[in-house]
């Protein structure tokens, strides 16, 4: 099943705060978050395990709640540079394979 | 460039063409991934290769779809017969291989993709 992220768009001014929500109906082993630029290939962010880490990537940190089978990707202070789609990928158990969720369309104004 | 390299970047093929995309891993990566995605849509998997082997293919159409990843050279993805529905960009991501019980899952590395428009 695929994940389901939400919103599906935001547009922020710069210096503005966002959350992105990737939710599951299955339990999950890990969540992995990348950002897409158009025509672009999908870069790595960070990956989330089960156990509840958070973790960080300069002004981007995720949460990962295993209870609720969701993961928040939390973007502060953003900049231009942080436009693009965000994806989540989630992994069911230990197998390699990603199901991605559709994206999060950000767009960052001056 | 040690990332992962895909060719070609732009393929265009007329309809019952078949199709070949290569991916070469990034450097000391075993563990290949297709994906495709529509416009503006999300990546959707297509299959998993280790070396001489496919691990799960549960996302790869049952007709005119196949890929290989042979001990040497780049993996490919091969797309017989092919139908406008195939137009798509087509992304591989490498992985190392898992270091045993003490490592946690590795990300995904993408290339740049190979964009097929079938006329």
């Amino acid at each position: 099943q695929q994940p389901v992220q939400s919103p599906q768009a935001v547009i922020l001014r710069e210096g503005e705060d966002a959350v992105i929500n990737c939710s599951s109906s299955k339990a999950l082993y890990s969540v992995h978050w990348y950002r897409q630029k158009h025509g672009e290939a999908p870069v790595f962010l960070m990956i989330l395990l089960k156990g509840g880490e958070q973790k960080g990537h300069e002004k981007i940190s995720a949460s990962f709640n295993e209870k609720k089978q969701q993961s928040s990707l939390y973007l502060t202070a953003s900049q231009l540079s942080y436009s693009g789609t965000y994806f989540c990928g989630t992994e069911a158990s230990n197998t390699g394979k990603l199901i991605f969720g559709q994206g999060t369309t950000l767009q960052v104004k001056p | 460039n040690a990332g992962v390299m895909q060719n070609p970047r732009h393929l265009v093929r007329r309809r019952g063409q078949e199709a070949r995309l290569r991916c070469s891993p990034m450097k000391g990566h075993s563990h290949v991934y297709w994906y495709r995605q529509l416009p503006e849509e999300g990546l959707k998997f297509m299959v998993y290769l280790q070396k001489e082997n496919i691990i799960d293919e549960s996302g790869m159409p049952k007709e005119r779809f196949s890929a290989e990843f042979p001990k040497e050279g780049p993996s490919i993805l091969r797309i017989q017969q092919v139908v406008r529905g195939d137009s798509a960009a087509y992304f591989c991501a490498s992985s190392p291989a898992s270091l045993g019980a003490g490592d946690r899952n590795q990300p995904q590395h993408f290339g740049d993709g190979t964009r097929l428009s079938i006329l």
